[in-house]
């Protein structure tokens, strides 16, 4: 079983619509939490952190749950542009490193106009 | 501004033969790692390193070979490539002394083993 879980999809919405990605992780050691987004083809780009409390950048809201290991994104009126596949990443300090990163496999999302 | 940068972009390789896949980063990061991504398992780490002279391992090692000599630069070496191997590569540098520190990622080697 991976460390960090992601339901696949793929996501098909309209353009303006709102769509929530979920993830899971199974390390209870972990202790920072990332979104990534990747375009087809291209590397992994930090779309936003995660913090206990919340946060939210634009159309896009982060949230965690450390009770549950959960993590959530929603991303509201989406437009074409935000069609990538979207990394769930989870972090935990080691011995020599305070950014272990662990990732899940992604889930992909398609806007349509 | 450079960031990560890998090389070559693609390569094949034939069963057996090895290489070495470049990795050099002008952020003056102590983290650096390697990843393969294959369809439906996402980024795996591969080796990783905290300074120059120190590495170990990831989830996936075997086969793969690393050294740190300097700050900037982190190689990773197919000894004897397996088609098992076809995947791409992704070298990735942060900060090791921080939460919350964002990883940039090269923009990848595409590798073939036939």
């Amino acid at each position: 079983r991976k460390e960090v879980e992601q339901d696949p999809g793929p996501f098909n919405v309209p353009e303006g619509a709102t769509v929530a990605f979920n993830c899971t992780y199974s390390n209870s050691a972990s202790q920072s939490f990332f979104w990534y987004r990747q375009d087809c083809r291209k590397e992994p780009k930090l779309l936003m952190s995660v913090y206990s409390s919340g946060n939210e950048d634009g159309r896009f809201t982060a949230q965690l749950n450390r009770a549950s290991q959960y993590i959530s994104l929603l991303i509201r009126d989406s437009k074409l542009s935000d069609s990538a596949t979207y990394l769930c990443v989870a972090s935990r300090a080691n011995f020599y490193n305070n950014n272990d990163m662990r990732f899940g496999a992604g889930t992909r999302l398609t806007v349509k106009p | 501004n450079a960031g990560v940068t890998q090389t070559p972009k693609f390569q094949v390789l034939k069963t057996g033969q090895s290489m070495t896949l470049q990795c050099a980063q002008d952020m003056n990061h102590e983290y650096m790692s390697w990843y393969r991504q294959d369809p439906g398992m996402g980024l795996r780490l591969i080796h990783y390193s905290v300074g120059a002279g120190i590495t170990d391992q990831g989830e996936v090692p075997n086969g793969y070979n690393v050294s740190r000599s300097t700050t900037e630069d982190f190689p990773l070496r197919l000894l004897s490539a397996a088609p098992s191997q076809t995947s791409v590569y992704f070298c990735a540098s942060s900060y090791s002394n921080r939460m919350n520190t964002e990883a940039f990622f090269g923009q990848g080697t595409r590798l073939t083993v036939v």
